[in-house]
């Protein structure tokens, strides 16, 4: 399976943009990209998931590089609401369903 | 609010029983998934149903079970308890099933082996 690498952690000021970085450098044409997060004492929330092409939505933005071997995660303005672990995660056509996620960046956010 | 239900919120059992734990998905979705995360292991996909059916299967002990049933709500078994059984247990759900289709989890039940 394609793995992906994360920062451990990673800081960020309140109402500053953050750019959460993800390699997956054997990623296959196949794959798609999907970032979760976890706040502390809550179940992972799905933020946003791409193939190909940069994606928007209401949460965030996605940023996926031309050879499609590493993408990041914009958040456009940090609050204090988004401090929780994010989780960059391939998913192909043979193992989508078995859905691994690794450690993840811890997402600190300074008032 | 995921739309993911999940009971109970937490559990305190005792060594060797048995429990079960119960999901309903978000209204539409197909698809259920069982996750576990302990302190030192984070998390570990378990086990996957489709439309009633199990479609795939992860670290998922021989003590533990799942089924989906007609309503689409899920239950996972859990028996002979370990303290190792300790952690939290999330549900997901999705629309169907593919690599394209987002998951949505609920709150987690706190299992608690003493």
């Amino acid at each position: 399976d394609a793995k992906t690498t994360q920062p451990n952690s990673m800081e960020s000021n309140e109402e500053e943009p953050v750019h959460l970085p993800c390699n997956h450098s054997t990623i296959s044409g196949t794959d798609y990209i999907h970032w979760y997060r976890q706040l502390p004492s809550q179940g992972p929330e799905y933020v946003i998931h791409g193939l190909t092409s940069n994606v928007n939505n209401r949460m965030a933005s996605l940023a996926i590089a031309e050879d499609r071997k590493s993408s990041t995660l914009i958040l456009h303005r940090a609050t204090l609401r988004d401090a929780a672990v994010y989780y960059c995660i391939l998913r192909g056509p043979y193992n989508f369903n078995k859905f691994y996620f690794g450690s993840g960046t811890k997402l600190n956010v300074k008032p | 609010d995921s739309g993911v239900t999940q009971t109970p919120k937490h559990l305190i059992t005792a060594t060797g029983q048995r429990v079960t734990l119960r999901c309903s998905p978000r209204s539409g979705d197909l698809s259920v998934y069982w996750y576990q995360q302990s302190l030192d292991q984070g998390l570990q996909f378990l086990i996957q149903y489709y439309n009633g059916e199990e479609r795939a299967k992860g670290n998922i002990l021989e003590r533990f079970s799942a089924q989906q049933f007609p309503d689409l709500h899920s239950e996972l078994n859990l028996s002979s308890l370990e303290l190792g059984d300790s952690a939290l247990y999330f549900c997901a759900s999705s629309a169907s099933t593919g690599p394209g289709y987002e998951q949505y989890f609920g709150p987690g039940t706190r299992l608690t082996v003493t």
